[in-house]
């Protein structure tokens, strides 16, 4: 069936330092990939999508592009905060009436 | 605008308790879900629903019972609690079961403890 996964956290890094989180799936057809944040205490927000081959989602300096021929939907931000401290989650959409497939979350940790 | 609300926020229960999560939508969403979160192990579907008297299993359904009576209303059944169910639930609901294109609503979360 339908599979994410994710590098394992957690991941410290230092303010303005760049962020890469790897997420690579496995999907029969054309699925559409998530990336979702949990910040401390709180549910999951919507970080940015991608709905086909090379689209490019961006939402608050992060980014990622859907690349079908490695199947990875990697995150990615220039300089990270000390606000981006959360969990991200990487996550696909396929051909299953709308379920969320969920990888297993990579927590961010960025020190001043 | 309330968007998905999800209560209790934090529950502790014995072994062999039954209770009920809930989740309410203000959004006129078709589509609701249930997940469970687990360190290590991201968050796994445990019931959905497709539009009111519409449900359906997910990848971790035993143990628990849904029902859908209205579009708004979405409970959580524990049967039975067992020390396996403490987890954190999550509530999530989307416009319809086009998730591209509308993407999903979380609530805050239950932290559930079972004793």
């Amino acid at each position: 069936g339908d599979s994410v996964t994710q590098m394992e956290g957690p991941v410290t890094l230092s303010e303005e330092a760049f962020l890469t989180i790897n997420c690579t799936y496995t999907a029969t057809g054309y699925p559409s990939l998530f990336w979702y944040v949990q910040y401390p205490g709180e549910g999951l927000q919507l970080l940015l999508k991608a709905t086909k081959a090379d689209d490019k989602g961006s939402n608050k300096g992060f980014e990622a592009t859907y690349r079908k021929e490695t199947t990875s939907f990697h995150l990615e931000k220039g300089s990270v905060q000390v606000s981006d401290s959360a969990v991200y989650f990487c996550a696909l959409s396929g051909n299953q009436g709308g379920k969320l497939i969920f990888g297993q979350g990579t927590e961010l940790s960025v020190k001043p | 605008n309330a968007g998905v609300t999800q209560t209790p926020k934090f529950q502790v229960l014995k072994t062999g308790q039954s209770m009920t999560l809930q989740c309410a939508q203000d959004m006129n969403h078709e589509y609701m879900s249930w997940y469970r979160q687990d360190p290590g192990m991201g968050l796994r579907l445990i019931h959905y629903s497709v539009g009111a008297g519409i449900t359906d299993q997910g990848e971790v359904p035993n143990g628990y019972n849904v029902s859908r009576s209205t579009t708004e209303d979405f409970p959580l059944r524990l049967l039975s609690a067992a020390p396996s169910q403490t987890s954190v639930y999550f509530c999530a609901s989307s416009l319809s079961t086009s998730t591209a294109n509308y993407g999903y609503t979380f609530g805050s979360g239950t932290r559930l403890t079972v004793v």
